[in-house]
């Protein structure tokens, strides 16, 4: 039972141009929305974050918009340079109680020069 | 300003061999969490702990597998009697003891197992 989707496992963009990825969650008692940038052999890297009061987050280059009644989160990037070339997870958090994150199965973005 | 650090990077083992994973926290982080990502999945929830506590251990294998986090030292993961199917890497997590918005990833253990 996957309550943190990523339906597209890869998205191609132009330099420059925006990047936009996407999560659904079907739980609604997440409090919290994370987005992660990973390389290859390396870890999860934070990138931004939203609490569940909230419907957007901004920092520099990257926007998270969060639309509860969708149960919908997604993340722009823009403008999208290749350094952005990685896998992006989406992550949430219950409000159980518990701070486990429930990550989505990621989407490799590549950014074409 | 050194970050979550786990060793070894790589590990490889014959089955039924054990495995030790180390994770070292973020300076003044008191909250380590263990993921597991098998090959094109996403990473899986398995266990927190705080010093000498384990806090949340429902995504442990109820078999073979254990966490400890002690008062002085690295946290632990230890897999007993290792099988094919534990190949995988595996993320070591950590947060501060105030908040818990935030965790933030260590560079992983690649585990193969032959």
């Amino acid at each position: 039972d996957q309550q943190v989707k990523q339906n597209s496992p890869s998205l191609s963009v132009q330099e420059g141009r925006i990047s936009i990825l996407n999560c659904d969650y079907t739980n609604s008692m997440f409090d919290y929305f994370l987005w992660y940038k990973k390389y290859p052999a390396e870890g999860p890297t934070f990138l931004i974050s939203i609490s569940s009061i909230k419907d957007k987050n901004e920092d520099g280059r990257f926007t998270v918009f969060l639309n509860k009644s969708a149960k919908h989160l997604s993340l722009h990037i823009v403008p999208s340079q290749p350094g952005d070339s990685a896998v992006y997870f989406c992550a949430a958090r219950p409000t159980s109680g518990t701070y486990k994150y429930i990550f989505g199965t990621g989407t490799r973005l590549k950014v074409l020069a | 300003n050194a970050g979550v650090m786990q060793n070894p990077r790589h590990l490889v083992r014959r089955r039924g061999q054990e495995a030790r994973l180390r994770c070292s926290p973020m300076k003044g982080h008191s909250h380590v969490y263990w993921y597991r990502q098998l090959p094109e999945e996403g990473l899986k929830f398995m266990v927190y702990l705080q010093k000498e506590n384990i806090i949340d251990e429902s995504g442990m294998p109820k078999e073979r597998f254990s966490a400890e986090f002690p008062k002085e030292g690295p946290s632990i993961l230890r897999i007993q009697q290792v099988v094919r199917g534990d190949s995988a890497a595996y993320f070591c997590a950590s947060s501060p003891p105030r908040g818990v918005e935030t965790q933030y990833f260590g560079p992983g253990t690649r585990l193969l197992v032959l």
